[in-house]
């Protein structure tokens, strides 16, 4: 178990609609990260938070929005939904001490139909 | 740029066999390297870390992974593998200080009896 907790672990929905992927990271870890996992583009980096703040954002479509709340749990909010957007979405959480590797949650499985 | 470039897509393995799975990374400067390990249904887990110093890295599960600067690699080895190790493996490259790691492909490992 890494600690980072994501929920929920699946999600249906249709096209045109919004959703929202929960993370709660490690107990004392100050940074979240999410990735899209999908069989086309394999593991692609979207967004980083340290700490409340936005820290480095990778390929995240405009439609796509993340923020970090002060007890540290991030929310992903996927709106106006393509197939495309098929995939697992992880989050994972990384400590303050730069040798701190990334810790991955389970993931959250998003099927658009 | 950075990247990885995992070029064994899948390999079958027989158990009690030894394994190795082949990392080439393209980076400007001194490379943080990681093996992460995904089995079905779950999250990447780490493997193991390269940081500095000692270029053999021994990690969980009985795998390590060597550093070699003139090849630019960092191949996972296994001397003898379980049926468990069945997995997708991906390596991963990072900068120093910032951990929008970039992802290879992943291999997929079959064991089989």
């Amino acid at each position: 178990d890494s600690g980072v907790t994501q929920t929920p672990k699946h999600l249906i929905t249709a096209t045109g609609q919004r959703v929202t992927l929960r993370c709660s990271p490690r107990s004392g870890d100050l940074s979240v990260y999410w990735y899209q996992q999908s069989l086309d583009q394999g593991l692609q980096f979207l967004i980083q938070y340290y700490n409340g703040e936005e820290r480095a954002k990778g390929n995240i479509l405009e439609r796509f929005s993340a923020q970090q709340f002060p007890d540290l749990h991030s929310e992903l909010n996927l709106s106006s939904l393509e197939l495309g957007d098929s995939a697992l979405y992880f989050c994972a959480s990384s400590g303050t001490d730069y040798n701190s590797p990334l810790h991955f949650g389970n993931g959250t499985r998003l099927t658009v139909t | 740029a950075q990247s990885v470039t995992q070029p064994d897509i899948h390999i079958t393995v027989s158990e009690g066999a030894s394994l190795e799975l082949r990392c080439n990374y393209s980076y400007g400067a001194t490379p943080y390297l990681f093996w992460y390990v995904q089995s079905p249904g779950q999250g990447l887990q780490l493997l193991l870390k390269y940081f500095s110093g000692d270029t053999l890295v021994q990690g969980i599960k009985g795998f390590e992974a060597e550093f070699k600067r003139s090849q630019s690699s960092f191949n996972l080895r296994k001397p003898s593998v379980h049926w468990s190790d069945a997995a997708e493996y991906f390596c991963a490259v990072g900068p120093l200080n910032d951990y929008k790691l970039s992802f290879g492909a992943g291999t997929t490992v079959t064991v089989r009896a």
